[in-house]
């Protein structure tokens, strides 16, 4: 079993819509988590952090369930510039390695 | 610079030829990381170092590679004998030890 799972996708969405996908986990203590974007043929880029309450930036939500051990990302009014592939990125203990998903499709259409 | 910086860019090789890659990481960041990405694949685990401790080699996929980190600063990555199948873009990344990782622009290596 991957560390950590994504759904492929694509998530194919109208612009102005709203997207949201999820990401499992398996370790349990796993302590930090992440949302990157990676544009095609770019390097992946840190779009926000993910703490345990919940948080906010913009039009991107983030959300954490330990209980279940997932993360989601919620994108709101998206923009044809959000297309990208979403990577779910989990550091397993305080000093451990940064464990990346495969990555979810995200794909908005005008 | 503020970033991480790797060289070179592009790199075409021989195949059975050596190369050496390198990162530059985010000055006072423990962590560094090198990631390989195949064409239209997701980013695949090489090698992580921290700090002093000893490296997570675990990703590395043959003797044929290597890496060694200067203290925190600098990192190479070597392949010995490239195959065509080494040609993929190689990543390098550097973290403080808890945060999200911040990449270079990577290594496009083609072995012809």
């Amino acid at each position: 079993r991957k560390e950590v799972e994504q759904d492929p996708g694509p998530f194919n969405v109208p612009e102005g819509a709203t997207v949201a996908f999820n990401c499992t986990y398996s370790n349990s203590a796993s302590q930090s988590f992440f949302w990157y974007r990676q544009d095609c043929r770019k390097e992946p880029k840190l779009l926000m952090s993910v703490y345990s309450s919940g948080n906010e930036d913009g039009r991107f939500t983030a959300q954490l369930n330990r209980a279940s051990q997932y993360i989601s990302l919620l994108i709101r009014d998206s923009k044809l510039s959000d297309s990208a592939t979403y990577l779910c990125v989990v550091r397993g203990d305080s000093w451990g390695k940064l464990q990346f998903g495969a990555g979810t499709q995200v794909v908005v259409t005008p | 610079g503020a970033g991480v910086s790797q060289s070179p860019s592009n790199k075409v090789t021989e195949k059975g030829k050596d190369v050496e890659l390198r990162c530059d990481p985010i000055s006072g960041h423990t962590a560094l990381y090198w990631y390989r990405q195949r064409l239209g694949q997701g980013l695949e685990f090489l090698i992580y170092f921290q700090g002093n401790s000893a490296p997570d080699k675990s990703g590395l996929p043959s003797d044929r590679f290597s890496a060694e980190r200067t203290g925190e600063s600098v990192s190479t990555l070597t392949i010995q004998r490239t195959q065509q199948e080494d040609s993929a873009v190689y990543l390098c990344a550097s973290s403080f030890a808890t945060g999200g990782g911040f990449f270079g622009q990577g290594t496009r290596l083609t072995v012809v």
